[in-house]
């Protein structure tokens, strides 16, 4: 079993559709990252949260450090955003290392 | 925040040859980080390459495969050696923050062997 659940594994959407992706961890963490990654396989780091929320532009990451949790929003979803999102959980202190999950397919069709 | 250069993008190779992967960062990093990714799998850790040490390799992963050279602390090469198709995969190299642990991919390398 991952260490880092990630759900769902695949979403298309509709422009404008609002989109929430999901991810557990069963591990401790420093932090938690959410990365999207296009489809020459280049990653970009979305946020870095360890408590509550974070916003950027249409995007927002939450965190519930109690239930081990963390959802990406995007509102008013545009095709794109179509890539696949990858949640990891860091951990480690000074040998800080990163659990990925497996990520998430968004499509966002016109 | 970090900027990094990896090449090639992509690249198409015969098995039993071996492709050295290229990633220049635009500032000075005590550590970087090379990962594979399977298709359809998560990101693995391969190794941490540090300056003026030899890379620390993660468990199933050994030098003689992936052998990693970090000359400076802005530029570090990871080779796929003697090659086969399960060696197909998406690789990344990657520094972290030490001061907030924000982190910092390169664009991928996409390598199919054949």
């Amino acid at each position: 079993k991952n260490e880092v659940e990630q759900s769902p594994q695949n979403l298309t959407a509709q422009e404008g559709e609002f989109i929430t992706i999901n991810c557990s961890y069963s591990v401790g963490i420093s932090a938690l990252h959410w990365l999207q990654q296009h489809p020459g396989g280049g990653i970009v780091s979305l946020f870095m949260l360890s408590s509550g929320k974070k916003k950027h532009g249409r995007l927002i990451a939450t965190i519930n450090i109690q239930e081990k949790h963390s959802s990406l929003h995007i509102t008013a979803s545009h095709p794109r955003d179509s890539a696949v999102y990858i949640c990891a959980a860091g951990s480690g202190g000074s040998n800080y290392k990163l659990t990925f999950g497996k990520g998430t397919l968004l499509t966002v069709n016109p | 925040s970090a900027v990094i250069s990896q090449k090639p993008s992509r690249d198409i190779c015969q098995r039993g040859t071996s492709l050295t992967i290229q990633c220049q960062v635009d500032s000075q990093v005590t550590m970087m980080f090379w990962y594979r990714q399977q298709p359809g799998q998560s990101l693995t850790l391969i190794a941490t390459a540090n300056q003026g040490s030899e890379a620390t390799y993660e468990s199933g992963f050994v030098i003689d495969k992936f052998p990693i050279s970090r000359p400076n602390l802005t530029f570090s090469t990871l080779t796929v050696s003697n090659m086969s198709p399960e060696d197909s995969s998406i690789y990344l190299c990657s520094v972290e923050s030490r001061s907030n642990f924000e982190a910092f991919f390169g664009q991928g390398t996409r390598l199919t062997v054949v």
